[in-house]
């Protein structure tokens, strides 16, 4: 079993809908999430940082987590096609230092 | 804003060539790393480096891979016989602590033909 699954899209959604992107994981000592963005042959950005379980906003994203469920989940608000890019979730436990990627979410807002 | 910059953008090399992938990272932060991601592929970790030293490497960091910060701002890949299967984007980052959020740079694209 993969440690952190995430459904590759591609997710085409109209201007102005709200996104729901989400991952699982299998680790359960996984405890630091973050949400990155990434345009086609360019870095990773960092979108959102959480830990442990909850919920938080920042402008039109909110992220949430449910450790018992081992489930992640990032929403834009108002997408933008300007929000057209690949999303990966990333987590971490809090001894080790790597991040686990997923393999990342493809989005598409259309004007 | 402070961000972690990579050089050079594109290398291309030959097969069995040694490269050497540079970053500068944020200047208040205290733990580097290299990832890599094949194109059409997760991104990968390959060595995490703290107080001048490796913390963390991943099965993908054999004896050809090397790293260094051979100074108070610069820290370095250096991949030693080049093979095909290593072209991909290589993508520093850094973190002011443990458990804090990580910074990535804007990635080298290595290409060996």
């Amino acid at each position: 079993q993969k440690e952190v699954e995430q459904d590759p899209g591609p997710l085409s959604v109209p201007e102005g809908a709200i996104v729901s992107l989400n991952c699982t994981y299998s680790n359960s000592a996984f405890q630091y999430f973050m949400w990155y963005r990434q345009y086609s042959r360019k870095g990773p950005e960092l979108l959102m940082y959480t830990y442990s379980s909850g919920n938080k906003e920042d402008g039109r994203f909110t992220a949430q987590v449910d450790k018992s469920s081992k489930y992640i989940s990032l929403f834009i608000r108002d997408s933008q096609p300007s929000d057209s890019a690949t999303y990966l979730c990333a987590m971490n436990s809090n001894s080790g230092y790597a991040l686990n990627f997923g393999k990342g979410t493809s989005l598409l807002v259309t004007p | 804003e402070p961000e972690v910059t990579q050089t050079p953008s594109h290398q291309v090399t030959q097969m069995g060539q040694e490269v050497i992938l540079r970053c500068v990272p944020i200047s208040n932060h205290l733990y580097f790393y290299w990832y890599r991601q094949i194109l059409g592929q997760k991104v990968e970790f390959l060595v995490s480096f703290y107080n001048n030293e490796i913390s963390e490497k991943s099965e993908i960091f054999d004896d050809q891979f090397s790293v260094e910060r051979p100074d108070g701002s610069n820290f370095t890949l250096k991949i030693r016989s080049t093979k095909l299967e290593d072209s991909a984007m290589y993508f520093c980052a850094s973190r002011q602590g443990a458990g804090t959020e990580a910074f990535f740079g804007q990635g080298t694209r290595l290409t060996v033909v």
